[in-house]
């Protein structure tokens, strides 16, 4: 069985600065993709990045950074000079080859950008 | 490019009725699934569909949910007798194959069961 977990429920990060919300895993699989989501206040989940178990290196997207560390089983996503429109709840997921295409989701952290 | 397309996107309904969500693919994606969202809570599967075969119904509750893809094209999910529980936002997603394809999700639909 897989598990997210998200141990941060909210945070505030002030406008321009990198703000890191942590992701741990858990999963017997070798193969497996990691994904982060964000979910502003209007409910639709947009997908941020995508990292998979086998990638060498940590996935980046524009402001969007994946700090993998397979052997701690962690996958925080960092966000570098935030900004007031990255005001959002920030989901974690997973999905592994017995689980193939179900997301599985972690609870989610409430992040608020301030000016 | 068009996304995801869900409707509606909010309903009130009183328990033991029933309600129907409809959702709309990217085009070409063979993919499709259906999520529940409780308040609070990240979304949970309840069914995924390869093209208009089920994958994966596991979390489905069979009892009052049913969910139907009849051309491998748009999806309906209906419940009937909704209970007040089934109060949540529906979230429908789609990818090109499925496996660890990136699912992209519709604007949801916030059902709340009176």
């Amino acid at each position: 069985a897989q598990k997210i977990t998200q141990t941060q429920p909210g945070m505030f990060v002030q406008e321009k600065e990198a703000v890191t919300l942590d992701c741990t895993y858990d999963t017997s699989d070798p193969s497996y993709g990691l994904f982060w989501y964000k979910q502003p206040s209007s409910g639709e989940m947009i997908f941020l990045i995508y990292q998979g178990s086998y990638d060498q290196q940590n996935a980046t997207e524009g402001r969007y950074s994946l700090n993998f560390q397979k052997a701690r089983k962690s996958a925080n996503l960092v966000i570098s000079a935030s900004q007031l429109g990255d005001s959002a709840m920030y989901f974690c997921a997973m999905t592994g080859t017995d689980s193939w295409g179900k997301l599985q989701f972690g609870a989610g952290t409430q992040v608020v950008v301030t000016p | 490019e068009a996304g995801v397309a869900q409707s509606p996107r909010y309903k009130i309904i009183e328990k033991r009725q029933s309600v129907a969500f409809w959702c709309n693919p990217i085009s070409g994606h063979a993919t499709l699934y259906w999520y529940q969202q409780i308040l609070g809570q990240g979304p949970k599967l309840l069914i995924q569909f390869q093209n208009n075969g089920v994958v994966d119904d596991s979390q489905l509750p069979k009892d009052r949910f049913s969910a139907e893809r009849l051309k491998g094209v748009d999806s309906t999910l209906k419940i009937q007798p909704a209970k007040l529980e089934d109060s949540a936002v529906y979230l429908c997603a789609s990818s090109t194959r499925g496996g660890r394809d990136t699912q992209y999700f519709g604007p949801g639909t916030r059902l709340t069961v009176l």
